[in-house]
Formats: structure tokens, sequence, C-alpha cells
């Protein structure tokens, strides 16, 4: 089965810019997702398509993925960024990576 | 505006059953796909289960497969998950999530807490 891997966690100064990474074998032939969650909420979707963004989702979120990295980036970062983020792919079914939690110091 | 609505969690002892329901609204609930995603405490997501629009494909993770079973009622607007012979790491926040083609989950619900334990 596909596996996605996300570090557990990166850490981020206010203001700067948090980049949190995805990988998975050829991941670049794939279109992948990115959730946040915030503790005690549902999942919500910040990138779509390895780029794109749903409507209300900040500029400041964009996706890139190429080779075998897919990569989050969040441009100047905010306290209210600090939340958990996900990749994830469709392979056969719905595959999740790990999860990083990001912190914003 | 879209909304998902799960229900149906508790506390169930192993061996047990229990059925989750997904009341959705704000959109043409029969033309989408749909999912169930699980996340047990201070774990990651897990993906449960995908039905198609016309519940002509049905998928389950493997750890689910063969006690779980995926449904909806296109007239009801609602998604199911019967789940059978629980374990006690079948324990899990739930939630329903709307499919969009290329494999991401634009909608979630609130979630609804399942506990097995005895």
């Amino acid at each position: 089965s596909y596996v996605l891997t996300q570090p557990p966690s990166v850490s981020v100064a206010p203001g700067q810019t948090a980049r949190i990474t995805c990988g998975g074998n050829n991941i670049g032939s794939k279109s992948v997702h990115w959730y946040q969650q915030k503790p005690g909420q549902a999942p919500v979707l910040v990138v779509y398509d390895d780029s794109d963004r749903p409507s209300g989702i900040p500029e400041r979120f964009s996706g890139s993925n190429s080779g075998n990295t897919a990569t989050l980036t969040i441009s100047r970062v905010e306290a209210g960024d600090e939340a958990d983020y996900y990749c994830q792919v469709w392979d056969s079914r719905v595959v999740f990576g790990g999860g990083t939690k990001l912190t914003v110091l | 505006e879209v909304q998902l609505v799960e229900s149906g969690g508790g506390l169930v002892q192993p061996g047990g059953s229990l059925r989750l329901s997904c009341a959705a609204s704000g959109f043409t609930f029969s033309s989408y796909s749909m999912n169930w995603v699980r996340q047990a405490p201070g774990k990651g997501l897990e993906w449960v289960s995908y039905i198609s629009s016309s519940s002509s494909t049905i998928y389950y993770a493997d750890s689910v497969k063969g006690r779980f079973t995926i449904s909806r009622d296109n007239a009801k607007n609602s998604l199911y998950l019967q789940m059978n012979s629980l374990r006690a790491e079948d324990t899990a926040v739930y939630y329903c999530a709307r499919d969009r083609k290329s494999g991401y989950l634009d909608y979630w619900g609130q979630g609804t807490l399942v506990t097995v334990s005895s």
C-alpha cells in the first residue's frame, strides 16, 4: 500500500515561512491534498490538487509537488496557523500522511 | 451551505455493534461519493470506507474489512456505517466527508465519538 511520510513536527516564528513536507514514491505523479486540523475540530481542506486553494483559504497557504516530495508552504505564519497538518492522496483509496504538528514559537 | 452531521456514536462493549449516520444538506447528496474517516485519541487521520454516489463502488480499509458496512440512502440524504464485532482499537472520532473527483475531501462533519470498552 502507498505510504506518505511527514515530519512529526515543524516549528516557526511568527511572520516566517513554514514548509511541511510529504514524501511518497513518485508522489509527483499524484494529486496531493492538504488539511489543517485544530484541537477538537474537524479537518479543513486548505490545498487541493497540489496547489489550488478552496475559497476562504488565505493566499498564504500554497502547495507544490514534484518527484518524491510534496510541500505545503505557509507564508507569514500567524499564531492561528498552529495546528496539525495532513497530506493526502488517492491510491485506490484515500491515503493520509501521519500528520505534522506546526508550532508557532 | 454544505452541512454534514454525524450521529450514533457512544459507548459499546467489545464485540458489540453500532450504526453511525451522517445527515447531509446544502448540496445534491446523490451526486457525490462519500467517505468515513476516523481518528483515535491523540492519533492521526485514518480512512475507513468509501462509497460512490450510486453505491456501485465500495472500498474498505483492511482494518475494518468484514466487520464494517458502508451504505447510503440518497432519498434520505444520509450516509451510514454499520460497525460490528467492535474492538478497543476502533475507539475513535468518526467523521463523514464528501469526496471530490480527484480524491480530496472538501467538507467534513463535526464527528461522532465511538468508545469501545468494557
